[in-house]
């Protein structure tokens, strides 16, 4: 059974300042999304990551995966107030063949 | 391109009653649909998972005869909450994907249900 561990699950931190979240997943998956979610609203998809060794960057966000260490990290780079939400990773869990699985959310609070 | 229609936002109904909740894909033909439940500040939980024309697939835990699961079309499955009661209370969000897991996932704006 595919497992999704983010962490931290929760993070506090300072305009200005960088850092990673982390998403690992216990079983060969080929595909992983990032996806932000405000308070009381939906998902909104940050990022779909296909292949070993891809990154994609939005903004202030940049998301990579390693499919051999089975890991993507989320890194905030000078992070302001309007970043704060709970984000989530999901892995498509491959021997189910169509079905995503997610890990517990990181919320994230930026402070003026 | 890509867009989920669920409806309604939010809705809320007496405990005992019946609560219908519809996504719609609009501009694609959304061949599998998953039902997610969510409780407060926790992560999304898979209900069930249908194909348009089959019988859904429930999670392990979830009752099919409480979480009613239509997919009738290709654009639009439906999740009737039946005999409703407030330990129901959640925000459920629907999502679609296409043929071909290139397309990824799409999800709906989710909706507030409040059991009372």
């Amino acid at each position: 059974e595919l497992k999704v561990e983010q962490n931290p699950l929760f993070l506090s931190m300072q305009e200005g300042k960088n850092y990673t979240i982390y998403c690992n997943y216990s079983t060969t998956s080929d595909r992983l999304y990032w996806y932000r979610q405000d308070p009381g609203k939906s998902l909104e998809s940050l990022f779909v990551l296909l292949s070993n060794g891809a990154v994609k960057q939005e903004g202030r966000l940049m998301a990579s995966l390693d499919t051999k260490a089975r890991l993507s990290t989320l890194h905030i780079t000078a992070a302001v107030h309007d970043l704060s939400a709970t984000y989530f990773c999901a892995v498509d869990d491959m021997e189910y063949g169509n079905k995503l699985v997610f890990g517990a959310g990181t919320i994230l609070r930026v402070k003026s | 391109g890509a867009v989920v229609s669920q409806h309604p936002s939010w809705v809320i109904c007496k405990s005992g009653t019946s609560v219908k909740i519809e996504c719609r894909s609009l501009d694609f033909q959304a061949t599998t649909m998953f039902w997610y439940r969510q409780f407060p500040k926790q992560s999304l939980m898979l209900m069930a998972t249908s194909n348009e024309g089959s019988k859904a697939t429930y999670e392990q835990g979830v009752e099919k005869d409480k979480f009613l699961i239509n997919h009738a079309s290709l654009t639009l499955s439906t999740l009737t909450v039946t005999s409703a009661h407030p330990e129901d209370s959640s925000f459920y969000i629907c999502s679609a994907s296409r043929q071909g897991r290139v397309y990824g996932y799409t999800f709906g704006s989710g909706t507030r249900l409040t059991v009372v």
